[in-house]
């Protein structure tokens, strides 16, 4: 099975900050690699699918990149409504692991 | 308005069985794969099983002989029967569309699931 990380585990950042979270893969995975942001109290919402593409209604501050074993989410401007969790998640085959989370906290 | 809205959780002793539901809305769901996903309390989120339109299933390792996945099309309904349940089994259990490798879009509110003597 693919084992997920992401780092950092917990990001402080300002409003208008750039922010890159990293997804590693334990092994080399397609293209199925998927980003969710999670707000309290509030079920998943998924950002990006396909590695780079964005679901739709998603703002274009958000952009996803990588291929083989390394992934990145990049808010390109941080705003009030991005402070939150995100996940990663590997779609190729089951399990469809998540990776352990990035919390987005204000600074 | 696509919608998926779980229920059947509650507090439940260890060992004990409860089965969740999940009615879907507003889309094929008979045509769609289906997952259940949990969190645990303050954690991450952990997949559980998925199930396509014909019926085939899979589990994660940590539930597989104990919970079961299954599904009414003709009720747009999904299910999660959960039997011997373990202290680690506490959280929120979500529902899911499943639209392949462009992610899980659609989910629902949670159910929670309480596992305490």
């Amino acid at each position: 099975d693919i084992q997920l990380t992401q780092s950092p585990s917990f990001l402080s950042a300002s409003v208008g900050d750039r922010v890159t979270i990293t997804c590693r893969a334990s092994q080399g995975s397609s293209n199925s690699l998927a980003w969710y942001q999670q707000k309290p109290g509030k079920a998943p919402k998924v950002l990006i699918y396909g590695v780079s593409i964005l679901q739709s209604g998603v703002p274009s501050r958000f952009t996803g990149r990588g291929s083989g074993t390394e992934f990145t989410l990049t808010i390109s401007s941080l705003q009030p409504e991005d402070f939150a969790t995100y996940y990663c998640q590997y779609l190729d085959t089951w399990p469809f692991t998540f990776g352990p989370g990035t919390t987005v906290d204000i600074k | 308005e696509v919608q998926l809205v779980e229920s059947g959780g509650g507090l439940v002793q260890p060992g004990g069985s409860l089965r969740l539901s999940c009615v879907a809305s507003g889309f094929s769901f008979s045509t769609n794969s289906m997952d259940w996903v949990r969190q645990a309390p303050g954690k991450g989120l952990e997949w559980l099983s998925y199930i396509t339109g014909s019926s085939t299933k899979y589990y994660a390792d940590s539930v597989r002989g104990r919970f079961t996945i299954s599904r009414d099309n003709g009720k747009n309904s999904l299910y999660l029967q959960m039997n011997n349940l373990r202290l680690e089994d506490t959280g929120i259990y979500y529902c899911a569309k499943d639209e392949g490798t462009s992610g899980f879009d659609v989910w629902g509110q949670g159910t929670l699931v309480t596992v305490s003597s």
